[in-house]
């Protein structure tokens, strides 16, 4: 199946720093890639899709100054996290879906960010 | 009140067992559905998705009821493997962009 990386796997960071999460799309393009956050025992929650050459478009109470979402190409979606504080850490997790609506997401391997 | 929502479990039952899981969605706008699993710190990975005529793949049925805005997901024989969380996953279009909406999760875990 269709393959999306997402780099780094693991990160810990200072409280007050920036980090950059990757999501590639391997072998396809994808025009539209999803970012969650799921913390411990909750479910995926979406933060925002990001449109390839377009503005990302955000769910309700994430902060678009924070989590700055860029997706220069049709195979690279970054994320990143300014100012992280102790209550960012949490499981980022990327997706990409291959064709239409009805067609199975695929998911990056997720980072696990944690500010210290 | 959450867009999809899942009983969260846990279940837990004997290998061998069937077991159902349950999930309800508020958008009648959702177009299409997808049962995935998520093993523990790992990213989820589809198991199935929902046709309006019930599909079934192995041990796995899942049936869906657009009246009702009800998805279910049905697993007989249960292997020691399938414990994992279940989520049940909805997609519909937001202001003609899609979105993937995730439910909480049941957790099962299956005892020898």
């Amino acid at each position: 199946g269709a393959v999306v990386s997402q780099h780094p796997s693991r990160v810990i960071c200072k409280s007050g720093t920036s980090v950059k999460i990757e999501c590639r799309s391997l072998d396809f393009q994808a025009t539209t890639m999803f970012w969650y956050r799921q913390f411990p025992k909750q479910s995926l929650m979406l933060m925002a899709t990001s449109n390839e050459g377009s503005k990302a478009t955000y769910e309700q109470g994430v902060e678009k100054d924070k989590f700055l979402i860029n997706h220069a190409s049709l195979t690279l979606s970054t994320l990143t996290v300014t100012s992280a504080h102790p209550e960012d850490s949490s499981f980022y997790i990327c997706s990409a879906r291959v064709g239409p609506m009805n067609t199975e997401a695929f998911f990056g391997q997720g980072t696990r960010l944690t500010v210290v | 009140r959450k867009e999809v929502e899942q009983d969260p479990g846990p279940f837990n039952v004997p290998e061998g067992a069937t077991v159902a899981f349950n999930c309800t969605y508020s958008n009648s706008a959702s177009q299409s559905f997808f049962w995935y699993r998520q093993d523990c710190r790992k990213e989820p990975k589809l198991l199935m998705s929902v046709y309006s005529s019930g599909n079934e793949d192995g041990r796995f049925t899942a049936q869906l009821n657009r009246a009702s805005q009800y998805i279910s997901l049905l697993i007989r024989d249960s292997k020691l493997s399938d414990s994992a969380t279940y989520l049940c996953v909805v997609s519909r279009l937001d202001s003609s962009a899609s979105k993937i909406i995730f439910g909480s999760g049941t957790r099962l875990s299956i005892r020898p």
